[in-house]
């Protein structure tokens, strides 16, 4: 069956180091974003891709960039962890634009 | 800027009551879809309904996108239903962003 995948789906880390949050889907969709999900604001976009070597910002895009060089994956790094950064993050992957989301199983990190 | 307003916030209901949860929206879209997070985090798709009513056993869903709003319907709600449900919706004049709203926290007693 086709899938999303994330990992690591638990991390703790120090405040400036470098974390890498690996998105790896088999739908063979064009579409991946991640979002992340704190208390009070619910899912908020970070970026997203259209397709490959396609990136965009979204609502919270500072302090995390992403790459796409092929269809299946969507890393999200986090250049200097900050504690602001404690989240659950998310990836989704979608067929072509405005279709059906699908979601992976949430990666949660902590930055002490 | 783009809104998507869920409501109410929270709600609590016992079990075997029936719910209606509110999804309204700023601006167009071209699709809208339901999600249910369950207590382990997981999101789950519940429709994808870009307009009219779609039914799965005892939820179903209906959406008005010249009225820029849509509705879930819970009927007979088993404790499993309980989570908190979120729409989400790709803006047209936003670049198809998918944007969510903060949910509705739903909580059914035994």
């Amino acid at each position: 069956d086709a899938e999303i995948t994330q990992s690591p789906r638990h991390k703790i880390t120090e405040t400036g180091r470098q974390v890498t949050l690996a998105c790896h889907q088999t739908w063979n969709h064009n579409n991946m974003f991640w979002y992340r999900q704190d208390l009070g604001h619910g899912l908020r976009l970070i970026h997203y891709s259209y397709g490959v070597q396609d990136t965009n910002k979204g609502e919270v895009s500072d302090g995390y960039s992403v790459s796409r060089s092929n269809t299946e994956d969507l890393p999200l790094t986090l250049e200097s962890a900050a504690s602001s950064q404690t989240s659950v993050y998310f990836c989704a992957s979608s067929d072509y634009r405005g279709t059906e989301l699908f979601f992976g199983e949430g990666s949660r990190l902590t930055v002490l | 800027g783009i809104q998507v307003e869920q409501s109410p916030p929270d709600l609590i209901l016992q079990e075997g009551a029936n719910s209606t949860l509110r999804c309204n929206f700023s601006d167009s879209v071209n699709n809208l879809q339901w999600f249910h997070q369950n207590p382990w985090g997981q999101l789950i798709n519940l429709f994808y309904i870009p307009s009219g009513t779609k039914q799965n056993g005892r939820l179903s869903a209906t959406t008005v996108a010249t009225e820029r709003y849509s509705l879930l319907y819970i009927s007979s709600s088993q404790t499993t239903d309980s989570g908190v449900y979120f729409c989400a919706a790709p803006f047209m004049n936003r670049d198809d962003k998918i944007i969510f709203g903060k949910g509705t926290r739903l909580h059914i007693l035994p």
